[in-house]
C-alpha cells in the first residue's frame, strides 16, 4: 500500500537558513511524488513533482527535492529561507489517480 | 493555466439547513474532481471522487446521504452538505484532475477552499 510519512510536524528556521522538510514514502510501484504548500485559509499550491524523469526536481520559489529510491525519501529543501516561506507543507504520493497525503509540516521562519 | 475556483469562500449557516459548495475548473476540462475535508492543523482527508456524468465514489466512513456530490459537467462539481450540524464545520477543498502532457500523469489542481461554519 502507498503511504507517506513526514517527519516533524513543525520545523522552525531562521531567515536565510537552510530549509529541510523530510518525506518518506512507501510504494509497491514506482511512485509519483508531490510537494504542496498551503498558506492559511487557502487551498494547496503545487511546489514540485517527481515523475521519474530526473531524481533532482526543481520547483517554484527556490525549492527543490531529491528522489532517493534507496532511502525511499523525497525531502524538500531550500538554501535560504524567506519569511514568506512560512506555511504548511504537504508531501503526497499518487496512487490510482488519488493523492495520499502526509500529515503535513508547519514551517516557521524567524527573523 | 489550470485554475480551480470554489464558491463560496466562506459560509455560515444554521444547524439543520443545507449548504452547496461549487467547484469549477476555469481553463480546462476535468473528468475527475475530488472533495477533501481538512480539520485545523491536520492533513487533507479525501471524502469522495467525482466523475463527470456518473455517481461519486465515497471514501469509507463518509456519509453519501449527508454529503451529496454532483458532477454535471466537465467544469463543475458541487458538494451539498445536507442538514448541517456543528460537527460539519470544517474547511472543504476541491481539486480537479488534469493530465500533464509532458509526463502523462494526472495531476490535481486545488481550489482555494470553503470555510463552513454551522451554528
Amino acid at each position: 500500500a502507498q503511504s507517506v510519512t513526514q517527519l516533524g510536524s513543525h520545523v522552525s528556521v531562521s531567515e536565510g537558513a537552510l530549509v529541510l522538510l523530510r518525506c518518506n514514502y512507501s510504494s509497491s510501484v514506482p511512485p509519483y511524488l508531490f510537494w504542496y504548500v498551503q498558506y492559511p485559509n487557502q487551498g494547496l499550491q503545487l511546489l514540485l513533482k517527481y515523475t521519474s524523469a530526473a531524481t533532482l526536481v526543481k520547483g517554484i520559489n527556490g525549492f527543490e527535492a531529491e528522489f532517493k529510491k534507496s532511502e525511499t525519501s523525497f525531502h524538500l529543501t531550500k538554501p535560504s529561507a524567506h519569511m514568506s516561506d512560512a506555511a504548511e507543507y504537504f508531501c503526497a504520493v499518487s496512487f490510482g489517480g488519488k493523492l495520499i497525503f502526509g500529515q503535513g509540516t508547519e514551517l516557521s521562519v524567524k527573523p | 493555466g489550470a485554475v480551480v475556483s470554489q464558491h463560496p469562500s466562506w459560509v455560515i449557516c444554521k444547524s439543520g439547513t443545507s449548504v452547496k459548495i461549487e467547484c469549477r475548473s476555469l481553463d480546462f476540462q476535468a473528468t475527475t474532481m475530488f472533495w477533501y475535508r481538512q480539520f485545523p492543523k491536520q492533513s487533507l482527508m479525501l471524502m469522495a471522487t467525482s466523475n463527470e456524468g456518473s455517481k461519486a465514489t465515497y471514501e469509507q466512513g463518509v456519509e453519501k446521504d449527508k454529503f451529496l456530490i454532483n458532477h454535471a459537467s466537465l467544469t463543475l462539481s458541487t458538494l451539498t452538505v445536507t442538514s448541517a450540524h456543528p460537527e460539519d464545520s470544517s474547511f472543504y477543498i476541491c481539486s480537479a484532475s488534469f493530465r500533464d502532457r509532458g509526463s502523462g500523469i494526472y495531476e490535481q489542481y486545488f481550489g482555494p477552499g470553503t470555510r463552513l461554519t454551522v451554528t
